[in-house]
């Protein structure tokens, strides 16, 4: 089945440092991946998403590439800010189960985002 | 007005009681799913429905029994609830890539 992994965290960092957050996947077929974000107290945005292979997404200044021959979505910021400071989820979306006919996004676990002035 | 709402956004209740926990959208998507997220786990899914008379078991679905009682409306049920299913639920809807998520039910089971 599908599954998604990413970086145990927290992940503490410093204003204007460079972040990277890892994400690999196991998939069958073509899936499309997303980084979702959660603020404390808040349901989930999508941050970004890519649809297919070498396609970047990209928004508030997070990049993410779909690499098929790494099976990776590595998230990057190049200058954080302490409003950035939260859990960023990894998905991706496609078949849940090797049956097919089932739907939904599978998650990682969630890495939690610290910020620092 | 938010696009994906749940009620209650808080809610304490003791062992063996029924729970019903509701969602409603508006924005016209046919594909409704819940989830449960618990600290360290991430988000699984529990059931998800494409349309009124879809229906379908997710990842985790014991003990839980939903309701599509319009495509805008989509509830969540625990028959007689149990302590481990303690965690924060999320309501999302689907224009078929995307999901959409409301701000979440934070359930205590004492």
């Amino acid at each position: 089945g599908n599954s998604v992994t990413q970086m145990e965290g927290p992940v503490t960092l410093s204003e204007e440092a460079f972040l990277t957050i890892n994400c690999t996947y196991t998939a069958t077929g073509y899936p499309s991946l997303f980084w979702y974000v959660q603020y404390p107290g808040e349901g989930l945005q999508l941050l970004l998403k890519a649809t297919k292979a070498d396609d970047k997404g990209s928004n508030k200044g997070f990049e993410a590439t779909y690499r098929k021959e790494t099976t990776s979505f590595h998230l990057e910021k190049g200058s954080v800010q302490v409003s950035d400071s939260a859990v960023y989820f990894c998905a991706l979306s496609g078949p849940m189960y090797s049956g097919g006919g089932a739907d939904g996004l599978t998650f990682g676990k969630g890495t939690h985002l610290i910020i620092q002035p | 007005d938010a696009d994906v709402t749940q009620t209650p956004r808080n809610r304490i209740t003791k062992t063996g009681k029924r729970i019903m926990l509701e969602c409603s959208q508006t924005k016209g998507h046919d594909r409704m799913y819940w989830y449960r997220q618990d600290p360290g786990l991430g988000l699984r899914l529990i059931y998800y429905s494409f349309d009124v008379k879809d229906i379908n078991k997710g990842e985790i679905s014991d003990g839980y029994s939903v309701s599509r009682q319009a495509q805008a409306k989509f509830s969540l049920s625990l028959e007689s609830a149990i302590p481990n299913q303690t965690a924060l639920y999320f309501c999302a809807t689907s224009d078929g890539d995307e999901q959409y998520f409301g701000p979440g039910t934070r359930l205590t089971v004492t």
